[in-house]
């Protein structure tokens, strides 16, 4: 069975400046797909990035990136220029590539709490 | 507007009995899914369908139930055999159920258990 690490309970980040949030991951899989949520206050899970694995390439959204080192296992979550709306709590989830037999679910890391300091 | 409706948004129950989460989707999507969420933890996949008339249980699906007798509704009946049913309960969905779909997901319902 797959898991997903965040070893980072709670960041907090100056408003402008820089943040990275830590995931890490076990499988025997090869191929999978990567995703970090944000859930703010509202409860509202909402998508900010997805990997796929067999792309070398960091996915990007904005002022949103990963550093993804798939020999680490590592998928990290940097937010750059900060703003007070990305206060919030993160979820890294991993997703199978061979969803007939897993149905494609998600499984889902304890969150990272982010606090945006104006 | 396309989306995910859950309701009702917080709903308390009294030990013992059984209570209904209701989730519609108008997004025409195959596959949908119940999460848990509990303080401190991530999601945890309770049932999920791929198609209507089928699904599958997750990782937590003791005490709990499901139905998918339309591709838009798939409610979730908490039962009284769930020994601990107080937590956030979070319904998505998507496209096909394949790996590249993306999963978006509903407003959340709130239960406790008095």
């Amino acid at each position: 069975a797959q898991t997903v690490t965040q070893s980072q309970p709670e960041m907090s980040v100056q408003e402008a400046e820089t943040v990275t949030l830590s995931c890490t991951y076990d499988t025997s899989e090869s191929d999978y797909y990567l995703f970090w949520y944000k859930q703010p206050p509202s409860r509202q899970m909402i998508l900010v990035i997805r990997q796929e694995a067999y792309k070398q390439q960091n996915a990007t959204e904005n002022r949103f990136s990963v550093n993804f080192q798939k020999a680490a296992k590592s998928f990290s979550l940097k937010i750059s220029d900060s703003q007070l709306g990305d206060a919030a709590m993160y979820f890294c989830a991993y997703r199978s590539a061979f969803w007939l037999a897993s149905g494609s679910r998600l499984t889902f890391g304890e969150g990272t709490q982010l606090t945006v300091n104006p | 507007d396309g989306g995910i409706t859950q309701s009702p948004k917080y709903l308390f129950r009294k030990e013992g009995q059984n209570v209904t989460l209701s989730c519609e989707q108008n997004l025409n999507h195959d596959a949908m899914y119940w999460y848990r969420q509990d303080p401190g933890q991530g999601l945890r996949l309770i049932y999920y369908s791929q198609i209507v008339n089928d699904f599958q249980k997750g990782d937590i699906a003791e005490g709990y139930s499901v139905s998918r007798e339309k591709k838009e509704s798939f409610p979730l009946t908490v039962t009284s055999a769930q020994k601990n049913p107080t937590a956030f309960y979070l319904c998505a969905s998507s496209i096909q159920g394949t790996s590249t779909d993306t999963q978006y997901f509903g407003p959340g319902t709130r239960l406790t258990v008095l």
